[in-house]
């Protein structure tokens, strides 16, 4: 099994609701990571998981709350966003942190907030 | 810090071979990856390179020279469905955490 799921595939929100992005993996990979994703330029890091805990966040506002509540599910928890924040939400794992890990992605969610 | 530099787009028939470049500056190197999305589609890992030379993958080649800090991806016997952007990517672990950098992205598109 080498899939990364997501869910939903599309989510539309209020700028005052609050919803989550969900990821899952079974592969045993200690590592998981968001990025977000605007149409035609490249995926951007926004948080690592490491071993079940915040490695890296890449001073993404704090609208958006990731959390990691065992090594197999990753959630990004969304307040107040702004219509700026609408883009592909990827979720990606990999065996670990370290150099040479390669990153498997989930197919996303696609994030509309009006 | 990291930057790396690949043509935007890129046009080729049915059957032909095509080659995308990718130039790196890294403050560390720790190897060279490509991904190919489809329009709306997630990134798919593709190849990744390490040490010096050609590694093939069926239809698809990655080659790296690390003297020059030069990467490429070649695809061949060119399908419709290899239309796609393909990003050329390395690893930033600085703070020991593996951050993926991603190039802005080749736009492939393969015409009858």
């Amino acid at each position: 099994d080498t899939e990364v799921t997501q869910t939903p595939k599309h989510l539309v929100m209020g700028m005052t609701n609050k919803k989550s992005l969900k990821c899952e993996q079974h592969m045993g990979h200690r590592a998981m990571y968001w990025y977000k994703q605007k149409a035609k330029k490249p995926p951007e890091l926004m948080f690592v998981y490491s071993y079940e805990k915040l490695s890296i966040n890449e001073s993404v506002p704090s609208r958006f709350s990731p959390e990691c509540p065992n090594s197999s599910l990753l959630n990004l928890h969304l307040h107040a966003l702004q219509p700026e924040d609408s883009a592909l939400y990827l979720c990606a794992s990999s065996q670990g942190s370290g150099q040479g890990e390669t990153q498997y992605f989930g197919p996303g969610t696609r994030l509309l907030v009006l | 810090g990291q930057s790396l530099e690949q043509p935007s787009e890129v046009t080729a028939v049915e059957g032909a071979i095509v080659q995308i470049n990718c130039t790196y500056q890294t403050s560390g190197f720790y190897g060279l990856s490509w991904y190919q999305q489809h329009d709306g589609g997630a990134p798919t890992f593709l190849s990744y390179n390490a040490l010096d030379g050609l590694e093939e993958t069926g239809r698809f080649s990655s080659f790296l020279s690390r003297s020059d800090s030069y990467g490429y991806l070649l695809l061949q016997e060119l399908q419709m469905k290899d239309s796609a952007s393909y990003f050329c990517a390395v690893r930033d672990v600085s703070g020991g955490y593996n951050k993926l950098i991603f190039g802005a992205g080749t736009r492939l598109a393969v015409h009858p």
